[in-house]
């Protein structure tokens, strides 16, 4: 069964150093999502794409993150400088073709800043 | 900010029970999705419910959707302790929101 892979899967990094996250969405997903889940909450989205389109970036901290979908298939999350209040699960996930459809999620990266 | 709100917080039942799980949404959705997470894993999806659909069912899950009210049910019947997770509902409303989830914790 097709899956949505995620690399790393734990990341640790300092404060003011960069950090970037890579994401491999189920091939023919139009859709993919980046969200930041912090324990014991819900996944909160970052970013949406369509294809290599930004759909939605309302909630992502631009001053600091940035994510490209370039060719529309992988994407990358980065941050850049990390900030302590950083530390979550980044959660990628997609789709056939937007909020219509069910989403798969990849297995997350847990990123810790010191 | 997140739109759905599940309740309860946290659940506890022996196997073999049922258990229910609540969402509630603020605007006007096309459809409310459930998503399971097992600790420190992705999440999965379970079952989509379309705005114009009342009550759905897959294998021992049932949801139920009430537009009027805003809100969800999932119900798990004879639960196991693998149903042991947290539970999601998600609405698409603008964009993706997800709850805080409910803890379910199920005990052999």
């Amino acid at each position: 069964e097709a899956e949505v892979a995620q690399s790393p899967r734990y990341k640790i990094t300092e404060k003011s150093q960069a950090v970037a996250f890579w994401c491999d969405p189920i091939s023919g997903h139009a859709t993919l999502y980046w969200y930041r889940q912090i324990l014991g909450q819900g996944p909160e989205l970052l970013v949406q794409f369509q294809d290599e389109s930004v759909v939605d970036d309302s909630q992502l901290p631009k001053d600091r993150f940035s994510a490209e979908r370039l060719k529309g298939v992988d994407s990358t999350l980065k941050i850049q400088p990390a900030e302590l209040g950083d530390s979550a699960m980044y959660l990628c996930a997609s789709s056939l073709a937007g909020l219509a459809y069910e989403q798969y999620f990849g297995p997350g990266t847990r990123l810790t800043v010191t | 900010s997140q739109q759905g709100e599940e309740d309860p917080q946290a659940l506890s039942i022996q196997e073999g029970e049922n258990a229910t799980m609540n969402c509630s949404y603020k605007t006007s959705i096309n459809n409310l999705q459930w998503y399971r997470q097992n600790s420190g894993r992705g999440l999965v999806h379970l079952i989509l419910i379309r705005s114009n659909e009342r009550e759905k069912h897959s294998g021992r899950l049932r949801v139920t959707l009430d537009t009027s009210k805003k809100s969800s049910s999932l119900l798990i019947t004879a639960s196991r302790a693998a149903d042991t997770a947290s539970y999601f509902c998600a609405t698409d409303g603008h964009d993706m929101r997800f709850g805080a989830g409910t803890r379910l914790t199920v005990k052999p």
